[in-house]
């Protein structure tokens, strides 16, 4: 099973500032993985698949990079509405499919 | 516009059985994986289980094996979870999610149904 550890566990940034989101994978994944956003009582939605390609509809203040083994999403001028939990999921090594615990991102 | 609703959340007892429903629209439900995740009190999401477009293909996460089953009504653009021999650990929200052709990312979710195991 490959373990997907994501860090730090809470970030704290103020408007308009940059977010660095890291995800860390437990063996070799390539580009399979995706991004989430959870917003409390919302349905989770999909920001980044293969690493870096944005899904339809995302602002592209959103971007992820990374492969291997070590991915990062970047949010470059942060918005009120981007509180939320985020979460990287692989899907090259599965089942099971595995998310990383998650990033609770807040706004100073 | 894709949409999924889930339904049949609901109070259960340890041991008791519970059977969840994923409705689809916005889309040609048979031509994609569904899948169910879950999201329970103080933790990160879990891949439950997957059923291929056509339900030739079935896996399921160790933590629910032996005690769930997932199912699909093409027909009726519709997934089920069927949920046995019920824990408490197994209390939370249960998400179902639509697959893409290709990379296996869950491309749209439901607003998800909440299961409560407990006496």
């Amino acid at each position: 099973e490959t373990v997907m550890t994501q860090s730090p566990a809470t970030l704290s940034v103020s408007p308009g500032e940059r977010a660095t989101l890291s995800c860390r994978a437990s063996q070799l994944i390539s580009t399979s993985l995706a991004w989430y956003q959870h917003k409390p009582g919302q349905a989770p939605r999909v920001l980044i698949y293969d690493a870096s390609t944005r899904a339809t509809g995302v602002p592209p203040r959103f971007s992820g990079s990374g492969s291997g083994t070590e991915f990062t999403l970047t949010i470059s001028s942060l918005q009120s509405e981007d509180a939320a939990v985020y979460y990287c999921h692989q899907y090259n090594d599965w089942p099971p499919y595995t998310f990383g615990q998650g990033t609770k991102l807040e706004i100073k | 516009e894709v949409q999924l609703v889930e339904s049949g959340g609901t109070l259960v007892q340890p041991g008791g059985s519970l059977r969840l429903s994923c409705e689809g629209s916005g889309f040609t439900f048979g031509d994609y994986s569904m899948y169910w995740v879950r999201l329970a009190p103080g933790k990160g999401l879990e891949w439950v289980s997957v059923i291929s477009w056509d339900g030739s293909a079935i896996y399921y996460a160790d933590s629910v094996k032996g005690r769930f089953t997932i199912s699909r009504d093409n027909d009726k653009s519709s997934v089920f979870l069927q949920m046995n021999r019920l824990k408490t650990e197994d209390t939370a929200f249960y998400y179902c999610a639509k697959g893409v052709w290709g990379p296996h990312y869950f491309a749209s979710w439901g607003q998800g149904t909440l299961v409560t195991v407990s006496s």
